[in-house]
């Protein structure tokens, strides 16, 4: 299995931008995550997905953020102006929905607003 | 909110030591996760306690769970080099279904 699957994995664009991350779960499992990482917030839970559906999305820091999961086998996050304030790695894990969730995070996608 | 702190927020030990850390948290809990974080990757899935567990092993690594004090601790024995990189508890708590938090982590560094 390859794993979690996200793109792009570095992305640099400018104030207003839209910004959309991408992420491919493991296939099979039906739990999907996405956190955001910075030095000074550490890992914050920006929203999960069980069975493709938005399940809690107060993480989701404001409006400007938005998550689909159209399929069980691809999930999006769109920032919507970019601001400087939103460069973070963003990650995408997924799990299968059990009791004992256990996570398997992607690589990151590495964002930067000017 | 965070759910787990970590202590301490770094450790620098030599190679062959064991390093420990800890982990609080604030509500009942369903299980507790460790996880490992290299430099610039994801993190990796390393051991789960559950809550009626107070000890648990895999290969160099042991877990204690202690639920009175709502804490836990993480025991890496013989360290080596490759162990450098940043530890994070997670809590599954038992009032919300399926989020697992995470803690501030612990950076660890192995010198060779």
């Amino acid at each position: 299995d390859a794993g979690v699957i996200q793109s792009p994995r570095h992305e640099v664009t400018e104030m207003g931008q839209e910004v959309t991350l991408r992420c491919k779960p493991i296939s099979g499992h039906n739990s999907l995550f996405w956190y955001r990482q910075t030095m000074m917030r550490g890992l914050e839970l920006l929203i999960y997905f069980n069975n493709n559906v938005p399940i809690d999305d107060s993480g989701m820091p404001e409006d400007r953020f938005s998550a689909k999961m159209p399929n069980a086998s691809f999930s999006t996050l769109k920032i919507q102006p970019s601001e400087p304030r939103d460069s973070a790695v963003y990650f995408c894990a997924s799990s299968l929905k059990d009791r004992w969730r256990k996570l398997f995070f992607g690589s990151g996608t590495q964002l930067s607003v000017l | 909110s965070q759910q787990g702190e970590e202590d301490p927020q770094a450790l620098s030990i030599q190679e062959g030591e064991n390093a420990t850390m800890n982990c609080s948290y604030k509500t009942s809990i369903n299980n507790l996760q460790w996880y490992r974080q290299n430099s610039g990757r994801g993190l990796v899935h390393l051991i789960l306690i559950r809550s009626n567990e107070r000890e648990k092993h895999s290969g160099r690594l042991r877990v204690t769970l202690d639920t009175s004090k709502k804490s836990s601790s993480l025991l890496i024995t013989a360290s080596r080099a490759a162990d450098t990189a940043s530890y994070f508890c997670a809590t599954d708590r038992m009032d919300s279904s399926y989020k697992l938090i995470f803690g501030s982590g612990t950076r660890l560094l192995v010198r060779p």
